[in-house]
């Protein structure tokens, strides 16, 4: 099946910083979403993101299809950013409708 | 949007007893539906999904089954609880998998 890295796999800022996390996949995809896991468990979906740029507050995100990658950019990071962002793609071959593969997760802590 | 709905959120249960997981969502019909378990380490395995009432796919062969009554209902199920079978375990929906209900944390003993 299609294989999912993300990068880093931990990452420690202090409040107010700025971080990139990347995901990269092995082929081509028909969906591509961001997840974030809070410290309770809860994944909430951030952005669905195939192609192109999106914005949403503090957070934007980039795919760029054809190289096969996408990036999440947290600006101004809270202590609330705090938990795991996980990225999940839907490959466009061989696969049923929906079934998403998804990356081992990028393990974010933000400290006061 | 959806809401998927979960319970219990937490479970402990002895090795060998019965185990019967449920998911609601509300917001749609016809969603796709999917169970996953999380073990300590963060990774999801996806372990069913579900395109339809009765239809069922398996992804990896194990001790569970799962089984979709309604449309809008999805149970995971054990006869016979192992202690690998601990994690925390999360049902998702929507037409891209895009919803999580909050998940139940089972641990067996």
């Amino acid at each position: 099946g299609i294989q999912v890295e993300q990068s880093p796999p931990d990452l420690i800022l202090q409040e107010g910083a700025n971080s990139t996390l990347r995901c990269n996949f092995s082929d081509s995809v028909n969906n591509l979403q961001w997840f974030h896991q809070n410290p309770w468990g809860q994944l909430i979906n951030l952005f669905y993101i195939p192609s192109g740029t999106k914005q949403n507050g503090r957070l934007s995100a980039t795919t760029v299809a054809t190289e096969r990658y996408s990036l999440l950019y947290i600006s101004s990071s809270q202590t609330t950013d705090s938990g795991v962002y996980f990225c999940a793609v839907e490959p466009e071959r061989g696969s049923t409708l929906g079934r998403l593969y998804f990356g081992r997760g990028t393990q974010l802590t933000v400290w006061p | 949007s959806q809401t998927i709905h979960q319970w219990p959120a937490t479970l402990v249960q002895p090795v060998g007893s019965p185990l019967s997981l449920e998911c609601t969502v509300e917001g749609t019909s016809n969603p796709n539906l999917y169970w996953y378990r999380q073990a300590a380490g963060r990774g999801l395995q996806l372990l069913f999904y579900s395109v339809g009432i009765g239809q069922i796919s398996s992804e990896v062969p194990q001790n569970l089954s799962a089984s979709r009554p309604q449309d809008r209902q999805f149970i995971l199920s054990s006869k016979k609880l192992l202690l690998s079978d601990s994690g925390f375990y999360l049902c998702a929906g929507g037409e891209a998998g895009q919803y999580f209900g909050p998940g139940t944390r089972l641990l067996v003993l």
